[in-house]
C-alpha cells in the first residue's frame, strides 16, 4: 500500500545529542514536509522540499537540519541547538498544490522527548 | 501577516446537536483544506475546497468555502460521539504551491 512511513514512533533524546527522524514515502510525491506540533497546538512548518537535492526553511527551522538525497526520503535531524525539542513531529508529502488542489498526506508521526 | 483563525478553539456539545466551526483567513486563496486529528494520532484529510462556493459533504460533516469573505465553515449535523476530535483548516495562499497556512485547530468533544 502507498503511504508515508515515519520512524521511530517514540524517541528519547539526552541533552546535547543529535537525533534523526526518518521519513519515507512511496507515493511518488515530489514535495515533502516536516511539521512540529506541540501539545494542544497547531502545526508549524520546519522544512519543506519541492524536489530532490533542494529544500527550504519553514517558520521554525533553527536547530533542525534536513537532506533530500532521494525522492522517497526526507530525514529530519534535531540538533543539540534545538533547546526545546520535545514535541510531536509529522512528516508529510504531496504533489504540487497547484495541481488540482492535491492534498497533503501525513505519516503517523514521531514523538520526541528530551530526558 | 498571513493568518488563519479558527473559531471556536474548543467546543463541547451533546450528541444529536448541530454546530458550525469557522475558519477565517487573511490572504487571497481559493484552496482550503480541512483535516481531522484524533488524540495522539496523525492528521486525516477530510475535505479539499478548490473554488468559491465549493461545498462538500461526507456523512454528518459538510464544508463550504466563500473566497470573497475569506471564510470556510465545517458544519456538523446531528453530532455523534465518534466525531470527537480536533479539526484543523489550512489555506494555500495564491502565490504558493507548497506552504499551507494552518489554523490552531478546534477541539470538539461530543458527549453521549
Amino acid at each position: 500500500d502507498g503511504g508515508i512511513t515515519q520512524s521511530p514512533k517514540y524517541l528519547f533524546r539526552k541533552e546535547g545529542q543529535n537525533v534523526t527522524l526518518s521519513c519515507e514515502q512511496n507515493l511518488n510525491h515530489d514535495a515533502m514536509y516536516w511539521y512540529r506540533q506541540d501539545p494542544g497546538q497547531g502545526l508549524r512548518l520546519i522544512y519543506y522540499s519541492q524536489i530532490v537535492n533542494d529544500f527550504q526553511k519553514g517558520d521554525i527551522a533553527e536547530g533542525y537540519s534536513v537532506s533530500r538525497e532521494k525522492k522517497e526520503s526526507f530525514p529530519l535531524t534535531v540538533t543539540s541547538a534545538q533547546k526545546n525539542p520535545t514535541a510531536f513531529y509529522l512528516c508529510a508529502s504531496s504533489r504540487p498544490q497547484g495541481e488540482a488542489g492535491n492534498t497533503i498526506y501525513f505519516g503517523e508521526g514521531s514523538w520526541l522527548t528530551v530526558v | 501577516e498571513l493568518k488563519v483563525e479558527q473559531n471556536p478553539l474548543f467546543l463541547s456539545m451533546q450528541e444529536g446537536k448541530n454546530y458550525t466551526i469557522y475558519c477565517n483567513y487573511s490572504t487571497t486563496s481559493d484552496r482550503l483544506y480541512w483535516y481531522r486529528q484524533d488524540p495522539g494520532k496523525s492528521l486525516e484529510s477530510l475535505f479539499v475546497l478548490l473554488s468559491n462556493g465549493a461545498v462538500k459533504q461526507e456523512g454528518r460533516l459538510m464544508a463550504s468555502l466563500d473566497t470573497k469573505a475569506r471564510l470556510s465553515t465545517l458544519h456538523i449535523t446531528a453530532a455523534v460521539h465518534d466525531l470527537s476530535a480536533t479539526y484543523f483548516c489550512a489555506v494555500l495562499p495564491m502565490d504558493s504551491n507548497y506552504q499551507l497556512i494552518w489554523g490552531a485547530g478546534t477541539k470538539l468533544i461530543i458527549k453521549p
